[in-house]
């Protein structure tokens, strides 16, 4: 089976840079993904890493260590519209996917 | 534009009741999944699809049941042996040809709940 661990909640000050962590364990392992969620809505794609190392799309960035089971978001400048819930997700055999169960990003003036 | 559509938004259901919950996509995706997500946690898979006529359970299906009559629409039923059916259900789709970066499409979910 899978399981991942992220934290629950964090807060961060406008502009400023946070990173939300993820460990998981897994019997078949691809890659890790992480989306994003406002409240009541749809949760939205924003990286993939199937290889060690950093990826950067815009603000965000992601990172994976697969040798330690770890990987990482990197939100850079933050904005209000930030606010939203994070989940990291692992991509399992059948692109399946086994999701954490997210962290609350708070961002505040 | 492409994309995912659930139906209905809001959906309330009598005790014994069976409902089906509407997703359709045309983003030509042979890959389809149903989730479902209770207040302040993640996202359990309930069904999923990797190509018409086939589908396999996830982690949660006892008291679900679906259909993949064709390569657009993945309809699921919450049959009256689901004991706690309130919840936000949530569709996706993705190309599912490979096991790599194959992001999953979210449409905008419906709310299930009981009288």
């Amino acid at each position: 089976g899978q399981s991942l661990e992220q934290p629950s909640e964090v807060t961060a000050v406008e502009g400023a840079i946070v990173q939300i962590n993820c460990t998981y364990q897994t019997s078949g392992f691809y890659g890790l993904s992480w989306y994003q969620q406002h409240d009541g809505g749809a949760p939205t794609f924003l990286s993939y890493n199937g290889l060690d190392g950093l990826e950067e799309t815009g603000r965000f960035s992601s990172f994976l260590s697969r040798s330690d089971s770890y990987g990482y978001l990197l939100l850079q400048e933050l904005q209000m519209k930030d606010s939203a819930s994070y989940f990291c997700a692992v991509t399992g055999t059948a692109s399946k996917l086994t999701f954490g169960t997210g962290t609350r990003l708070q961002v505040t003036l | 534009d492409g994309g995912i559509t659930q139906s209905p938004k809001y959906l309330f259901r009598k005790e014994g009741q069976n409902v089906t919950l509407s997703c359709e996509q045309n983003l030509n995706h042979d890959a389809m999944y149903w989730y479902r997500q209770d207040p302040g946690q993640g996202l359990r898979l309930i069904y999923y699809s990797q190509i018409v006529n086939d589908f396999q359970k996830g982690d949660i299906a006892e008291g679900y049941s679906v259909s993949r009559e064709k390569k657009e629409s993945f309809p699921l039923t919450v049959t009256s042996a689901q004991k706690n059916p309130t919840a936000f259900y949530l569709c996706a789709s993705s190309i599912g040809r490979r096991t790599d970066n194959q992001p999953q499409h979210f449409g905008d979910g419906t709310r299930l709940s009981i009288l």
